[in-house]
């Protein structure tokens, strides 16, 4: 079975740009997870969507960071606009029901210069 | 609120011996779930093994098992016959359980094992 697929792998730009990520869970995942993991530091929870609900987004700087879950499949994370300290790797996850196995994507790593 | 600490950011060992990560956490659930993750340099993130707080038996998988420790709340990992191919960045996470739909994972800020041939 396909993993979860995550794109850009990476993205550099300069502070106060935009930038979108997007991710594909694996079929017929029910919930998906965006996490934000700074260099050094454990990933950490910015949004949880059960299909194309919001679970918890309590996490999620929502001056700048916006999710959504369309058709309760693809989601995309987008970043406006972005600071030095978005730096990080964004993680996507998903599993098949809430509170089970989360399988995790590759990440898309993000530089802000 | 939950808190995960690892505190041993760093760790090695020689190729076929044995070594253990720590972990403590701190939280006022009766019911929750911890984990170990692993995080090799390629950065996909998968599971090593899974404990359920009601089980008072330890987890184990393969060369992987845990010592919990509930009243103490303290969660180690011990990696038997450790191989190269468990180089990586181990985390450890808890994740609350009763029911409803909020199972965010929180996770402590990983220890780095090395290990050596």
């Amino acid at each position: 079975e396909a993993g979860v697929a995550q794109s850009p792998r990476y993205k550099i730009i300069e502070k106060r740009q935009s930038v979108a990520f997007w991710c594909n869970p694996i079929s017929g995942h029910a919930t998906l997870y965006w996490y934000q993991q700074i260099l050094g530091q454990g990933p950490k929870l910015l949004i949880q969507f059960q299909n194309n609900g919001v679970v918890d987004d309590s996490q999620l700087p929502k001056d700048r960071f916006s999710a959504e879950r369309l058709k309760g499949v693809d989601s995309t994370l987008k970043i406006q606009p972005a600071k030095l300290e978005d730096s990080a790797v964004y993680l996507c996850a998903s599993s098949l029901v809430a509170g089970g196995e989360q399988f995790f994507g590759p990440g898309t790593r993000l530089t802000v210069l | 609120a939950q808190t995960v600490t690892q505190s041993q950011p760093e760790m090695s060992v020689q190729e076929a011996e044995t070594v253990t990560l720590s972990c403590t956490y701190d939280t006022s659930e009766s019911n929750y779930y911890l984990f170990w993750y692993k995080q090799p340099p390629s950065r996909q993130m998968i599971l090593v093994i899974r404990q359920e707080a009601y089980k008072q038996q330890n987890a184990t998988e393969n060369r992987f098992s845990v010592n919990f420790q509930k009243a103490a709340k303290s969660f180690s990992l011990k990696i038997s016959d450790s191989q190269l191919g468990d180089t990586a960045m181990y985390f450890c996470a808890f994740m609350k359980g009763g029911g409803g739909s909020n199972y965010k994972l929180t996770f402590g800020k990983g220890t780095l094992l090395t290990v050596n041939p």
